[in-house]
């Protein structure tokens, strides 16, 4: 049971358009997202949240949008940079604070110089 | 500051074989966890110790898998006998008041 998906494996975008990343959920209770970033031979690193009671956020380059009604949110980076190649996963947990996170399989981001 | 460490890198070994990973977090961070993430998926998480108590260990397979976090600091996991789906990367991550989880680099294990 994928209570967090990410449908596209990957996506290419040319350098210096937007980027948006897809991510939807059916676990109702989720109440917290966050998006990481990983490059190859690397760990996760985390890049942006954002909770339920809010429906944007945003930090630099980087905005997340979350619409509850239809249990999906996007990550938009704009403008796209070479060094934003990687794997991007969404991921979510229940209550704030429980700390335990459900993540999404993932999809990879190329940029196109 | 230092990041999360894990080792080895990287560890081949035969199916019913026994193996060990080890993670050390952040200093001071009290939360510890242990995912593992099969080619093509997201992290699973496997454990999640508070200090050296164990908060949650649902998707752990008992009948394999161990783990311990002596002193609250860093932890072993522990795989025997490993089967062939077992083959993945291990990640540790670690967290404090922040909530926000910090990924070591991972062990790729390959059962053959």
């Amino acid at each position: 049971d994928q209570q967090v998906k990410q449908n596209s494996p990957s996506l290419s975008v040319q350098e210096g358009r937007i980027s948006i990343l897809n991510c939807d959920y059916t676990n109702s209770m989720f109440d917290y997202f966050l998006w990481y970033k990983k490059y190859p031979a690397e760990g996760p690193t985390f890049l942006i949240s954002i909770s339920s009671i809010k429906d944007k956020n945003e930090d630099g380059r980087f905005t997340v949008f979350l619409n509850k009604s239809a249990k999906h949110l996007s990550l938009h980076i704009v403008p796209s940079q070479p060094g934003d190649s990687a794997v991007y996963f969404c991921a979510a947990s229940v209550n704030f604070g429980n700390e335990k996170l459900t993540f999404g399989t993932g999809t990879r981001l190329t940029i196109i110089p | 500051e230092a990041g999360v460490a894990q080792s080895p890198r990287y560890k081949i070994i035969e199916k019913r074989q026994s193996v060990a990973f080890w993670c050390n977090p952040i200093s001071g961070h009290a939360t510890l966890y242990w995912y593992q993430q099969i080619l093509g998926q997201g992290p699973k998480l496997l454990i999640q110790f508070q200090n050296n108590g164990v908060v949650d260990d649902s998707q752990l397979p008992k009948d394999r898998f161990s783990a311990e976090r002596l002193k609250g600091v860093d932890s072993t996991l522990k795989i025997q006998p490993a089967k062939l789906e077992d083959s993945a990367v291990y990640l540790c991550a670690s967290s404090s008041r922040d909530n926000i989880q910090y990924f070591g680099a991972g062990t790729r294990l390959s059962v053959l």
